[in-house]
């Protein structure tokens, strides 16, 4: 697809349990992002990727949240050890190079941990 | 360190009317990008316009302009003519040309128009 695509769309979890979050950006986007979206709330920043690097982690909420990014392509954002504050949308957006294109974003994963 | 301020409240729109959404920010990079993205209730995230920090020109974008005024470090965007299916939450963002590269986000302000 020509989109941002992310999966899966919806996840119920337990607490405690591990959860693995997955973004397909659009292809040629060196860019990445994770943000987290609780009900009602704004973006909350998570992580930036520049290629398979990431130059920008100060969003990670605790040791429990970590991602990484293969091959300039696909991200995966894990949570261990769920919590119920973790519920929330995880939004994924991909841009091309350059500081003034805009970013593009998936449909999301809505998170909820019971 | 990026920071974007929305702070008004949710507003309600007139179907025809133009409405004014508030959008400041701070940052020491002297070159920077200004975005506004729509989400409607379904979820999705629309990018409406952008603006530059060393455009000359205020963006237009259809029925969607950006008064920037870079000394007061304002971004407010403009919705003239305001349609049912303009109802939904609108955010302001900013991106650093010499910074973490971070696409920073504001909380947002709801609207919504009424026939």
């Amino acid at each position: 697809g020509a989109g941002v695509s992310q999966s899966p769309s919806n996840k119920v979890t337990e607490k405690g349990k591990d959860v693995e979050l997955r973004c397909d950006p659009i292809s040629g986007h060196t860019a990445l992002y994770w943000y987290r979206q609780r009900l009602g709330q704004g973006l909350e920043f998570l992580i930036y990727f520049q290629g398979n690097s990431a130059p920008d982690k100060s969003g990670l909420p605790s040791d429990r949240f970590s991602a990484e990014r293969t091959g300039e392509s696909v991200s995966t954002l894990t949570i261990q050890r769920t919590q119920q504050e973790d519920s929330a949308v995880y939004l994924c957006a991909s841009s091309s190079p350059g500081a003034g294109t805009e970013a593009f974003f998936g449909q999301g994963t809505r998170l909820t941990v019971v | 360190a990026q920071k974007i301020t929305q702070t008004q409240p949710g507003m309600f729109v007139q179907e025809k009317e133009a409405v004014t959404l508030d959008c400041t920010y701070d940052t020491s990079d002297p070159s920077y990008g200004l975005f506004w993205y729509k989400q409607p209730s379904s979820g999705e995230m629309i990018f409406l316009i952008y603006q530059g920090s060393y455009d000359q020109q205020n963006a237009t974008e259809g029925r969607y302009s950006l008064n920037f005024q870079k000394a007061r470090k304002s971004a407010n965007l403009v919705i003239s003519a305001s349609q049912l299916g303009d109802s939904a939450m609108y955010f302001c963002a900013m991106r650093e040309y010499y910074g973490n590269n971070r696409l920073a986000f504001g909380k947002g302000n709801q609207v919504v128009v009424i026939p």
